[in-house]
């Protein structure tokens, strides 16, 4: 299967702090999701990537489809507690399915 | 609400006994996967559906088959559960995966194989 890796693996910040986390490909994709995910529940999409170079936001979150197709960042600005969660890249090339990272896990300290 | 649910949401088994996941949803979706999620490994495909009857397996298939006699529910079933197949099982839904709009997923079941 298409290995996604994803970085870092985990990651503590105070309330307020800006959060950058990305993943990165061997194999070129034609769609990059973000997704999240709560204790106990199931990812849920929060951004669709499907250009080469685009930039989409969703409140304080911005994702970016990198310009060699084998990566995307997405980055949370002002963190607060509620963004707590694992944070899932899928990329997706020809295919009929997603492939999915190994996520990031994100924990916030009031 | 996406109209996915997933049965049971915990189950404690022994070893070598049989065991059935059922994923139903209301969105009259045709493609349906099922996924398990480890530590380490994030989310990888086990079975997934393409229409009633239709299923393909998966990166990780082994010790698993799938059924789909009807479009809303698809069956995952463990056929002689082992301890590595202890993990949270996600059922996932998708009107067209080709177009890019991605899955929606349901709240899991967290299996225990002991």
């Amino acid at each position: 299967g298409q290995q996604l890796n994803q970085s870092p693996q985990s990651m503590f910040i105070q309330e307020g702090e800006d959060v950058s986390m990305n993943c990165t490909s061997s194999s070129i994709f034609n769609t990059w999701l973000w997704y999240k995910q709560d204790p106990g529940e199931g990812p849920v999409l929060l951004i669709a990537l499907y250009k080469a170079g685009e930039l989409t936001s969703n409140g304080r979150l911005t994702a970016q489809f990198g310009i060699t197709r084998k990566d995307s960042f997405l980055n949370i600005s002002a963190s607060i507690p509620s963004d707590v969660g694992i944070y899932f890249c899928a990329g997706q090339n020809t295919g009929n399915q997603f492939y999915f990272g190994t996520g990031t896990s994100l924990t916030v300290i009031p | 609400d996406a109209g996915i649910t997933q049965s049971p949401r915990h189950k404690v088994t022994e070893t070598g006994t049989p065991v059935t996941l059922r994923c139903h949803q209301t969105e009259n979706h045709r493609y349906m996967y099922w996924y398990r999620q480890d530590p380490g490994h994030g989310l990888r495909l086990i079975h997934y559906s393409y229409g009633v009857k239709d299923t393909d397996k998966g990166e990780v298939s082994d010790g698993y088959s799938v059924s789909r006699s009807k479009t809303e529910d698809f069956l995952l079933t463990l056929e002689s559960a082992t301890s590595s197949q202890t993990s949270v099982y996600f059922c996932a839904i998708s009107e067209s995966p080709g177009s890019g709009y991605g899955y929606t997923f349901g709240s899991g079941t967290r299996l225990t194989v002991v």
